[in-house]
């Protein structure tokens, strides 16, 4: 079965600094990797996404991800971070092909001090 | 595109009562998820459909809880009767296939007092 790990609940960062969230997955074959953003009172936003191909992907608001199948890992990455960042983050796996269903991690909860 | 579209944005209820939640996934999205957030569980699958008809409600946590997709645009949460331990923000998402992820709505924020 799938399963996604995020080791970090909380991470604070400042304003200007660079930013990586960790990612785990396990999952026999390739998988389907995500990762959204959650602002306060919204629904989550996909961020960016990898299924195959170039495994360094880059998503929207500057953000990349990396996926790395020998450490099992697809972290998110942003080199200067804006307060605006502030958010929590969840990454998510799946199988893929028809069945469509992702398995979310804990999400990691990004504050941004000035 | 208006996105996917829940009803209604805040809802509070008294213990006992039957509670509705709406959604309208996106047009030409064949799947729809149904989501609840609690800050003791995370995000939880409670069932999903494909071409409206549900494919894996195992994540449905009693019998008080049902789903209804009649058609391709419009989907029904129930719980019946709610409990206090009910409260959380229900998320429903839609989908057009496995690589193009999820689009979430803006959550339906349940209170059951």
């Amino acid at each position: 079965a799938q399963s996604v790990t995020q080791p970090d609940i909380h991470i604070t960062v400042s304003e200007g600094a660079s930013l990586e969230l960790r990612c785990n997955y396990s999952y026999g074959a390739t998988p389907y990797l995500f990762w959204y953003v959650q602002s306060p009172g919204q629904g989550l936003q996909l961020l960016l996404k990898y299924f195959s191909g170039d495994t360094l992907v880059q998503g929207i608001k500057g953000f990349e991800a990396e996926f790395k199948r020998s450490q099992s890992s697809f972290n998110l990455r942003k080199p200067s971070v804006h307060w605006s960042d502030a958010a929590e983050y969840f990454c998510a796996v799946g199988k893929g092909g028809a069945t469509n269903k992702l398995i979310f991690g804990t999400g990691t909860l990004l504050a941004v001090q000035p | 595109d208006a996105g996917v579209i829940q009803s209604p944005r805040h809802e509070v209820t008294e213990m006992g009562q039957e509670v509705t939640l709406r959604c309208k996934p996106i047009s030409g999205h064949d799947y729809l998820f149904w989501y609840r957030q609690t800050m003791m569980r995370g995000l939880e699958l409670l069932i999903y459909f494909n071409n409206n008809v549900p494919i894996d409600d195992s994540g449905m946590p009693e019998d008080r809880f049902s789903a209804k997709m009649p058609n391709a645009s419009f989907s029904t949460l129930k719980i019946q009767p709610s409990e206090p331990r009910d409260s959380a923000v229900y998320f429903c998402a839609s989908s057009i296939d496995s690589r193009a992820g999820y689009t979430f709505g803006s959550g339906t924020r349940l209170t059951v007092v």
